[in-house]
This record gives structure tokens, sequence and C-alpha cells, in this order.
């Protein structure tokens, strides 16, 4: 079936560190792909998202770009902060018409001062 | 901003009880999920629901399960008689339409402890 694979964590970076958390996902049809972020105590929420091959998804300084070829949508941040500190899952859509999501484990990240 | 709200944000059940979830989706929204997360284990869905029937659900979702939007604006989901194995983080998610750019939109989630 479909699924999502993506880094196991934690993932333990310094301040301003580059950020990288892969996430492959099975090339069932074409589906749109997801970040969900999971702040501590929170709910999921949305971070970016790319809908057909070669679009790049960006927020709040985070991308990630859908690579068909390589079947990926690594999310990538360039300096990241304390406040980033959170959970990371990579999601797509089910396929075969269904609208339900299929998520990875997800992945800890710790950033500290 | 709208949210989904989930309540309890934790229960503590016994094995064989009935025990029931609630949500309050965003009220423009149309179609409802229900999710689960075993500690450790990836989130996983569980059933769709539109237009007050289920539309879709996996095979983790079984006679056990039963959901309902029983007033307009709750959206619940029912475990019949609780195992240990359906101690997990239960989310409710909604979404306005179905349409590839909109996205979903979930509750904090709902710990579930079966003793």
């Amino acid at each position: 079936g479909n699924s999502v694979t993506q880094m196991e964590g934690p993932v333990t970076l310094s301040e301003e560190a580059f950020l990288t958390i892969n996430c492959t996902y099975t090339a069932t049809g074409y589906p749109s792909l997801f970040w969900y972020v999971q702040y501590p105590g929170e709910g999921l929420q949305l971070l970016l998202k790319a809908t057909k091959a070669d679009d790049k998804g960006s927020n709040k300084g985070f991308e990630a770009t859908y690579r068909k070829e390589t079947t990926s949508f690594h999310l990538e941040k360039g300096s990241v902060q304390v406040s980033d500190s959170a959970v990371y899952f990579c999601a797509r859509h089910s396929g075969g018409g269904a609208d339900g999501l299929t998520f990875g484990k997800g992945t800890h990240l710790i950033i500290q001062p | 901003e709208p949210e989904v709200t989930q309540t309890p944000s934790h229960q503590v059940t016994q094995m064989g009880q009935e025990v029931i979830l609630r949500c309050v989706p965003i009220s423009n929204h149309l179609y409802f999920y229900w999710y689960r997360q075993i500690l450790g284990q990836k989130v996983e869905f569980l059933v769709s629901f539109y237009n007050n029937e289920i539309s879709e659900k996996s095979e983790i979702f079984d006679d056990q399960f039963s959901v309902e939007r029983p007033d307009g604006s709750n959206f619940t989901l029912k475990i019949r008689s609780t195992k240990l194995e359906d101690s997990a983080m239960y989310f409710c998610a909604s979404r306005k339409d179905r349409t590839v750019n909109t996205e979903a939109f979930f509750g904090q989630g709902t710990r579930l402890t079966v003793v």
C-alpha cells in the first residue's frame, strides 16, 4: 500500500544550524504532499504543502520540493531557532481517490540554544 | 482563528468499557476525519465522514468503532468495548472541501489510556 518514510529522530541541532529532515513516499499516483508540525501540547498544524511535481512549498523559513524522480519531499530550513523544536510529520494523500492522509512516523526536532 | 477542538484531552478507561471521544470541527467545514497515533508509531487514518455518512474507512476501523454527528456541531468517535491496544492519541480533523489545495485542520488530540 501507500506509505511515507521519514528519518528517525530525535534530531538535535544547535541554533542557526541548517536542517534537513528526509521524507520519501511510495510512487503510487501523483499525491499531494504535506509537512505537518506538532508543537508541545498542541495539535497537528499544516506547515507547507505541494500538489504536483517540482512544486516548492514554503512557510516560516521552511521549504520542501516535490521531487517525482526521487519520490522525495525533504524538509529544509537554513537557520533553525529554539522555537522550531517540535515533531514534524511528512504526509501524502492516501491515493486512489481517497482523501485520508498517510503519515510518516514523525521526527522529533530539538534545537539547543 | 477558527480551530478544531477535542474533549477530553486525556481519558483513562477500563478494558471492556465504552468510550466516546468528542470533537467540534470548524463550523463551515463539511468533511470530518479521525486519526490515531499509537505511542511511538505513525499517525494512522481511521475514517472520513461526509453528509452524515462514512465515506471511507481503514482496516483499523472495525465493528468496535463508530462515528456520529449527532447535532450538527459535534463529531464523535465511539469505541464500543475498549482493548489495551486501543491506547493511543486520537486526532480529529476537518476540511472545508476535498480539493487538493484545501488544508485539513487538526485538533489537539485526546490521549486514550486503556487499563
